[in-house]
């Protein structure tokens, strides 16, 4: 089973408009992070935002939000105010702490499309 | 502030050939690893290392190996290319605690032909 989906291929949203991408886990350690990435055009790894398992509330940065949803094992990246320079390739990443070898387990990507 | 160094950023080989690819960190970070990215299928795991001279398999070790003789050095070396390791391949490095995010370096676009 895969331990991170990510469900959208590719997701369209106009600029200056909030926009939610999916992320569903799976796994039976009961302390990991969460974890999303940006890749633009260019190719490079940019970290955007870290939930805790234990964490009570849901991480922000900036217009970044992770919708944390641990029973239904859901953390969604919320992006508000989309701007242009937001269209990018969005990968959610999972680190158990106690298994898996520590590493990060990736999604398959979300190709954002930001439009004027 | 150099943060992680790989080398090459873009290389060609023939099949049959040998290479290393160079990952360097200057931020005192345990824990490193090597990915490929392949179209379609996110970042999987090759070989990972939670310090010198330790290292291990992670999801995808075939064909490549690998060797931490330094904190700083985590060189991924392919031993006979083949086609099927045309990929772009990603070093990172991070703090070994559950909560710490990953610093990747810029990847390296491996073709083999």
């Amino acid at each position: 089973a895969q331990k991170i989906t990510q469900t959208q291929p590719g997701m369209f949203v106009q600029e200056k408009e909030a926009v939610t991408l999916d992320c569903t886990y799976d796994t039976s350690d009961p302390s990991y992070g969460l974890f999303w990435y940006k890749q633009p055009s260019s190719g490079e790894m940019i970290f955007l935002i870290y939930q805790g398992s234990y964490d009570q509330q849901n991480a922000t940065e900036g217009r970044y939000s992770l919708n944390f949803q641990k029973a239904r094992k859901s953390a969604n990246l919320v992006i508000s105010a989309s701007q242009l320079g937001d269209s990018a390739m969005y990968f959610c990443a999972m680190r158990e702490v106690f298994t898996g070898r520590r590493a990060l387990t990736f999604g398959s990507g979300t190709r954002l499309q930001v439009q004027p | 502030n150099a943060g992680v160094t790989q080398t090459p950023k873009f290389q060609v080989l023939k099949t049959g050939q040998s290479m290393t690819l160079q990952c360097a960190q200057d931020m005192n970070h345990e824990y490193m690893s090597w990915y490929r990215q392949d179209p379609g299928m996110g970042l999987r795991l090759i070989h990972y290392s939670v310090g010198a001279g330790i290292t291990d398999q992670g999801e995808v070790p075939n064909g490549y190996n690998v060797s931490r003789s330094t904190t700083e050095d985590f060189p991924l070396r392919l031993l006979s290319a083949a086609p099927s390791q045309t990929s772009v391949y990603f070093c990172a490095s991070s703090y070994t605690g559950g909560g710490t995010e990953a610093f990747f370096g810029q990847g390296t676009r491996l073709t083999v032909v």
